[in-house]
């Protein structure tokens, strides 16, 4: 069964503190692994898809990487309107569907 | 703006009634997805269409159905409401079924079965 794992489950940083949001996963053949954003009580918003170990994408403040196991979103220098619950979601061949993991709420504070 | 819109935007049911959720997709996607969220975790999987036929489904009962139409929009049936399908649902349109494309959620319907 693909599984999809976010740490930590909360996150607070001060205005400009960079730090690192972590998506493990186990799913049989990764065809995909997808980061939104979701707003409280909003549909998640699309921020990348990352289809292969090594493979880097960036937008903003945001930097997402892929390993064999692994994702991460980086945030640089964060801003209050970064705070959101990031969720990231991995599409297998076999399952044909998006697991997501539980998300982790982020507070940026001014 | 992601172009998929969902209605009605909040609903209560009671327990026992059936309730009909709507999803209108992103102009030219051919697959509708809907998934399941409570309150502090994940969306869940329910079940996917692709032009008009049911393409996939998690682990939902028979009393979550589904229709797609030709113009793409699409519907989510639940019968037999119960206290925890009190969630928020959301639909995903796409270009494809594979994992190749971004699927673009709408804002969902929040329902609160009482």
């Amino acid at each position: 069964e693909d599984q999809v794992t976010q740490s930590p489950e909360a996150l607070r940083l001060q205005e400009g503190e960079s730090s690192s949001l972590n998506c493990s996963y186990t799913v049989s053949g990764l065809r995909g692994l997808f980061w939104y954003r979701q707003d409280p009580g909003k549909g998640p918003e699309f921020l990348f898809t990352l289809y292969s170990a090594g493979e880097e994408k960036e937008k903003e403040r945001l930097k997402a990487t892929l390993t064999k196991k692994e994702s991460f979103l980086h945030i640089t220098a964060p801003k209050p309107e970064d705070s959101a619950t990031y969720l990231c979601a991995a599409f297998s061949g076999s399952a044909r569907q998006l697991t997501f993991g539980s998300g982790t709420q982020l507070t940026v504070l001014p | 703006e992601t172009g998929v819109t969902q209605s009605p935007t909040h609903l209560i049911k009671t327990r026992g009634q059936q309730v009909t959720l709507r999803c209108s997709s992103q102009s030219g996607h051919n697959t509708v997805s809907w998934y399941q969220q409570a309150l502090g975790q994940g969306p869940q999987f329910i079940f996917q269409y692709y032009r008009e036929e049911e393409n996939g489904r998690g682990n939902f009962p028979p009393r979550f159905s589904g229709l797609q139409f030709p113009n793409y929009s699409s519907e989510l049936n639940v019968n037999a409401l119960e206290l925890d399908d009190s969630a928020l649902y959301l639909c995903a349109s796409s270009s494809s079924t594979g994992g190749n494309t971004e699927a673009f959620f709408g804002q969902g319907t929040r329902l609160t079965v009482v």
